[in-house]
């Protein structure tokens, strides 16, 4: 089974609607990050969560909100969508890095992505 | 604040010549960085990461990358592509507070 899975893998839906994208790791890792993927511009920071009560928003967090239900769930949602917002949607998780192991943050593990299109 | 480039949009190579992939970071502190491979309709699977052993660090598929911090880059390269290679590669750099900036991503193509 995979460790990082996200449901919907596939969602067309229209301008307005409400959307939830859901992502369940069995990783037991503490942090939980959500991107989007645009052709040409990588992978983009929505929101992350280092704990169930610790939630942040990255560089494009306008437009979406996020909730933290436990540890190994962390659910985006887009409160009225909108067709910029058509793009691959993934979910992440990592480990806290171990003091003095590591100079930066650890491996992150992705789910397989959520294909949202906004009509 | 930290910024990730990838010097080259596409790549193209011959089944059996060597591989280079370009990353260039930047960072105010001492980072991790990482290349992540993600094949069609696939998520991302890390290839490789550097923390802070060895400078030269050897990944999956015989990929291998250099971290050189005097030319602040960390270039991916394979001795000997694969037409399984063919994907598109991202350069990641990750701060200590869990941050991390992807490069806008190359992809490789390889030709038989």
């Amino acid at each position: 089974d995979a460790d990082v899975t996200q449901t919907p893998r596939n969602r067309i839906t229209k301008t307005g609607k409400r959307i939830m994208l859901e992502c369940s790791q069995t990783k037991g890792h503490d942090r939980m990050y959500w991107y989007r993927q645009d052709p040409g511009l990588g992978l983009r920071l929505i929101y992350y969560s280092f704990d169930v009560k610790d939630i942040n928003k990255g560089e494009i967090s306008d437009g979406y909100s996020v909730s933290r239900q436990a540890q190994a769930k962390f659910s985006l949602s887009l409160e009225s969508a909108i067709p910029n917002q058509t793009a691959l949607y993934f979910c992440a998780t990592s480990d806290r890095p171990v003091p003095g192991l590591a100079m930066g943050g650890d491996t992150q593990y992705f789910g397989p992505g959520t294909r949202l299109t906004v009509l | 604040a930290q910024s990730v480039t990838q010097l080259d949009s596409h790549v193209s190579v011959s089944e059996g010549t060597p591989v280079l992939l370009r990353c260039n970071y930047s960072s105010s502190y001492s980072p991790s960085l990482f290349w992540y491979v993600q094949h069609p309709n696939k998520g991302l699977q890390l290839l490789l990461k550097y923390t802070s052993a060895a400078t030269l660090v050897k990944g999956i598929n015989g990929f291998e990358a250099e971290f050189k911090k005097s030319e602040t880059s960390f270039h991916l390269t394979k001795p000997s592509a694969h037409m399984s290679d063919a994907a598109e590669y991202f350069c990641v750099v990750t701060s200590y507070a869990g941050k991390s900036t992807f490069g806008d991503g190359t992809t490789l193509t390889v030709k038989p």
